[in-house]
């Protein structure tokens, strides 16, 4: 059973433009979430975290919501440019062991039409 | 700072064959974790070493082991490969693996199992 989910494959913005990447998770004991970005051919690349604790965080044109109760969370990218056509995945990881491996799911395909 | 590295890049094996993959953190790195990603699995989390013990495992058959060095290099080893073992395998280190601490994603090795 996947506990975190990305519903949409993929998502096509204009450039300029908002993009907002959509994800579910089931699992309550979640406790920190993350965004990574990858290029064909390369491995993930670390955009931006929140802690549950939180239900915002910025950084540049990134910023993450999220919403606890709905078991939401969400990525805005404003405004959006050529570069950011790419893989977006969603992951989280919960606190309670400290070093378990982060559950991700299985991405949207952002692209950026000019 | 030089990145996550693996080798080799590419691989192919047949059936039945065993094989290694190497990964060397980005320096001062101590947690590396290991993952799987497949078109119909998408990432998933295999284990996680820290101070050259196994802290965590995902849902993953015994053929499927690692280990992790005193410079903290680590190996995955996977035996009797079967067909579906063809995936990308990403190696990703951190600081101590804490829960919020980044984890970096090398390139990834590419392994083909005829």
């Amino acid at each position: 059973d996947q506990q975190v989910k990305q519903n949409s494959p993929s998502l096509s913005v204009q450039e300029g433009r908002i993009s907002i990447l959509n994800c579910d998770y089931t699992n309550s004991m979640f406790d920190y979430f993350l965004w990574y970005k990858k290029y064909p051919a390369e491995g993930p690349t670390f955009l931006i975290s929140i802690s549950s604790i939180k239900d915002k965080n910025e950084d540049g044109r990134f910023t993450v919501f999220l919403n606890k109760s709905a078991k939401h969370l969400s990525l805005h990218i404003v405004p959006s440019q050529p570069g950011d056509s790419a893989v977006y995945f969603c992951a989280a990881r919960w606190g309670g062991g400290g070093a378990d491996g982060l559950t991700f799911g299985k991405g949207t395909h952002l692209i950026i039409q000019p | 700072k030089a990145g996550v590295t693996q080798t080799p890049r590419y691989l192919i094996k047949t059936r039945g064959q065993q094989v290694t993959l190497s990964c060397s953190p980005i320096s001062g790195h101590r947690s590396v974790s290991w993952y799987q990603q497949t078109p119909g699995q998408g990432l998933q989390f295999l284990f996680e070493y820290f101070s050259e013990t196994q802290r965590n495992k995902g849902n993953f058959p015994g053929r499927f082991s690692g280990r992790q060095f005193s410079n903290s290099r680590s190996e995955m080893n996977v035996s009797t490969l079967e067909l579906g073992d063809s995936a990308l395998y990403l190696c990703a280190s951190s600081l101590f693996g804490g829960l919020a601490d980044t984890q970096y994603f090398g390139p990834g090795t590419r392994l083909t199992v005829l």
